[in-house]
């Protein structure tokens, strides 16, 4: 079974500064999609940015980019520019073809003035 | 366009009662899924559609929860009778089935309060 971990409970960065979110992931299958959703206090999920796995180009979604290393079995978030309307729960999915999301538990961001 | 459109946005009701959540997905999308989300559990995964059809229904948590999809543009999720522990947020989300690198689009949610 695919799981995906995010080790950072909580995490804080300064308006303007860049931070980077982490996110692990297992499985055994090599073409599958990585996900990361922000979810402010309103509770709506939102798409931030996808990345295909048998792309090595990283995405980018101007101010949001992640680093996907497949072989570690990696995909981090980096936040550039960092905006107080950042502030949010972000979590990282795992999807392989048409199936079920995968989600980790979330890191909650706070964006200090 | 209007994204995946959940009623009601909140609902209050009383332990025994029946309750219906309502969704409709984004016109054009082949899949739909229904999440539920509390601090203890996180985001769990209740049951998903392609095609209308129930797919892997195994996150439902018991035979007090239902979901149908009648037809392509309209799914709900009954809970019967309700109970406290039922409490939390519950979103509906749907995206096109093949590929999957779309990604889901969710909607507002549902925020069930059972007393």
């Amino acid at each position: 079974a695919q799981t995906v971990t995010q080790s950072q409970p909580e995490m804080s960065v300064q308006e303007a500064e860049t931070v980077t979110l982490s996110c692990t992931y297992d499985t055994s299958e090599s073409d599958y999609y990585l996900f990361w959703y922000k979810q402010p206090p309103s509770r709506q999920m939102i798409l931030v940015i996808r990345q295909e796995a048998y792309k090595q180009q990283n995405a980018t979604e101007n101010r949001f980019s992640v680093n996907f290393q497949k072989a570690a079995k990696s995909f981090s978030l980096k936040i550039s520019d960092s905006q107080l309307g950042d502030a949010a729960m972000y979590f990282c999915a795992y999807r392989r073809g048409g199936s079920r999301l995968t989600f980790g538990e979330g890191t909650q961001l706070t964006v200090n003035p | 366009d209007a994204g995946v459109i959940q009623s009601p946005r909140h609902e209050v009701t009383e332990m025994g009662q029946e309750v219906t959540l309502r969704c409709k997905p984004i016109s054009g999308h082949n899949s739909l899924f229904w999440y539920r989300q509390t601090m203890m559990r996180g985001l769990e995964l209740l049951i998903y559609f392609n095609n209308n059809v129930p797919i892997d229904d195994s996150g439902m948590p018991e035979d007090r929860f239902s979901a149908k999809m009648p037809n392509a543009s309209f799914s709900t999720l009954k809970i019967q009778p309700s109970e406290p522990r039922d409490s939390a947020v519950y979103f509906c989300a749907s995206s096109l089935r093949s590929g999957g690198g779309e990604g889901q689009f969710f909607g507002p949610g549902t925020r069930l309060t059972v007393l």
